[in-house]
């Protein structure tokens, strides 16, 4: 079946413009994770949804990060007001809500680019 | 807060040969999940084994095995026979097994390079 996909795979911004990514899990998968991936670092949790509860946030790294994800399924991560700093790539992932067995099936990741 | 460490930046190894990626973590759970990740240029994550830490037998995926050192805190990589389609990044990720699913913490990353 088909895999995680987001998009754009690529995207270029202007510091201190807004930009939106986007992710669509694996059908059927009731858990998402968003991950920043920053040059020479690894991966960075970011936000956590689970089904219908209320998402885990604790890693936004500013009140400039938001992520929503609409009946259970597409998520779109928000950056407003763009940094240079924000440069990085944007990893989504999802799994079953299994603990035992919540392997987390990631997407190709969006490259962002803030000059 | 548990941290993951992987303390070899870069590796190599020729073709066929073994090759081994270091990772330490550090925990105070007894009960958790271990996985190794790997990043080819495509940047897509593919999970490469995972070991839970109830079990003592080391994990074994083909050519990719495991050696889970719970005491000492550390899962160690171990690719045989490497092929040049292993090139690519590897992580080492670990995972609360406490409360259903949770977000992976990830280490830096070792970068493997295989010698034709």
């Amino acid at each position: 079946g088909a895999g995680v996909s987001q998009s754009p795979s690529n995207k270029v911004t202007e510091k201190g413009k807004d930009v939106e990514l986007r992710c669509d899990p694996i059908s059927g998968h009731t858990a998402l994770y968003w991950y920043r991936q920053s040059l020479g670092q690894g991966l960075e949790f970011l936000i956590y949804f689970q089904g219908n509860s209320a998402p885990d946030k604790s890693g936004l790294p500013s009140d400039r990060f938001s992520a929503e994800r609409t009946g259970g399924s597409v998520s779109t991560l928000t950056i407003q007001r763009t940094q240079q700093e924000d440069s990085a790539v944007y990893l989504c992932a999802s799994s079953l809500f299994d603990p035992g067995m919540d392997t987390q099936y990631f997407g190709p990741g969006t490259r962002l680019t803030v000059l | 807060a548990q941290t993951v460490t992987q303390s070899q930046p870069e590796m190599s190894v020729q073709e066929a040969e073994t090759v081994t990626l270091s990772c330490t973590y550090d925990t105070s759970e007894s009960d958790y999940y271990l996985f190794w990740y790997k990043q080819p240029p495509s940047r897509q994550m593919i999970l490469v084994i995972r070991q839970e830490a109830y079990k003592q037998q080391n994990a074994t995926e083909n050519r990719f095995s495991v050696n889970f050192q719970k005491a000492a805190k550390s899962f160690s990589l171990k690719i045989s026979d490497s092929q040049l389609g292993d090139a690519a990044m590897y992580f080492c990720a670990y995972r609360t097994a406490l409360s259903g699913n949770t977000p992976l913490v990830f280490g830096k990353g070792t970068r493997l390079s295989v010698i034709a």
